[in-house]
């Protein structure tokens, strides 16, 4: 099946620094990617949606400025964690969609653990 | 209310066991409907989608019933490797999942 990777698997980052997350379809050209968060014990919130060349479109109460989004190739989305906090710890995951299908395959997640 | 609402569990069963999940939906102009399986830790993995005639994998059955909204997954014979949480998930014709809140799962010798 289609592989979508996604790096780093985890993250340390101290108070105030920015964090890049990568998001890269291996095997497959995703024209939309989708990046979700998902607290303890608590489901897969979608952030934003990203389609390729194009701004990031966000859910409501996720703060652009905050959570940037690039999605400047068919192949790579990249999330970047902006002056973070220990609030957003959390387990944040990429799922890309190739074309028209219904169906996005999903990365293997970041955990971010900020201290 | 939530967008996608699942049976809160948690299912502790006995090996052998047969378990049911249940998830309702809200938005009727879903297109596509799966269950998935994470472990803990782990990325959501795709168990099987979900049609209106019914689908069945080895011991996983789901079913879709669009009239009621509603979406179930049916384990037989639960092994031990059964354990997770299982999520629901509604996409609309975007490709955007909606998830439910997940069913931790957990089958005991």
């Amino acid at each position: 099946g289609a592989v979508v990777s996604q790096h780093p698997s985890w993250v340390i980052c101290k108070s105030g620094t920015s964090v890049k997350i990568e998001c890269r379809s291996l095997d497959f050209q995703a024209t939309t990617m989708f990046w979700y968060r998902q607290f303890p014990k608590q489901s897969l919130m979608l952030m934003a949606t990203s389609n390729e060349g194009s701004k990031a479109t966000y859910e409501q109460g996720v703060e652009k400025d905050k959570f940037l989004i690039n999605h400047a190739s068919l192949t790579l989305s990249t999330l970047t964690v902006t002056s973070a906090h220990p609030e957003d710890s959390s387990f944040y995951i990429c799922s890309a969609r190739a074309g028209d299908r219904v169906f996005s395959f999903f990365g293997q997640g970041t955990r971010l653990t900020v201290v | 209310r939530k967008e996608v609402e699942q049976d809160p569990g948690p299912f502790n069963v006995p090996e052998g066991a047969t378990v049911a999940f249940n998830c309702t939906y809200s938005n009727s102009a879903s297109q596509s409907f799966f269950w998935y399986r994470q472990d803990c830790r782990k990325e959501p993995k795709l168990l099987m989608s979900v049609y209106s005639s019914g689908n069945e994998d080895g011991r996983f059955t789901a079913q879709l019933n669009r009239a009621s909204q509603y979406i179930s997954l049916l384990i037989r014979d639960s092994k031990l490797s059964d354990s997770a949480t299982y999520l629901c998930a509604v996409n609309t014709n975007a490709g955007k999942s909606t998830f439910g809140d997940g069913t931790t799962l957990t089958v005991k010798p």
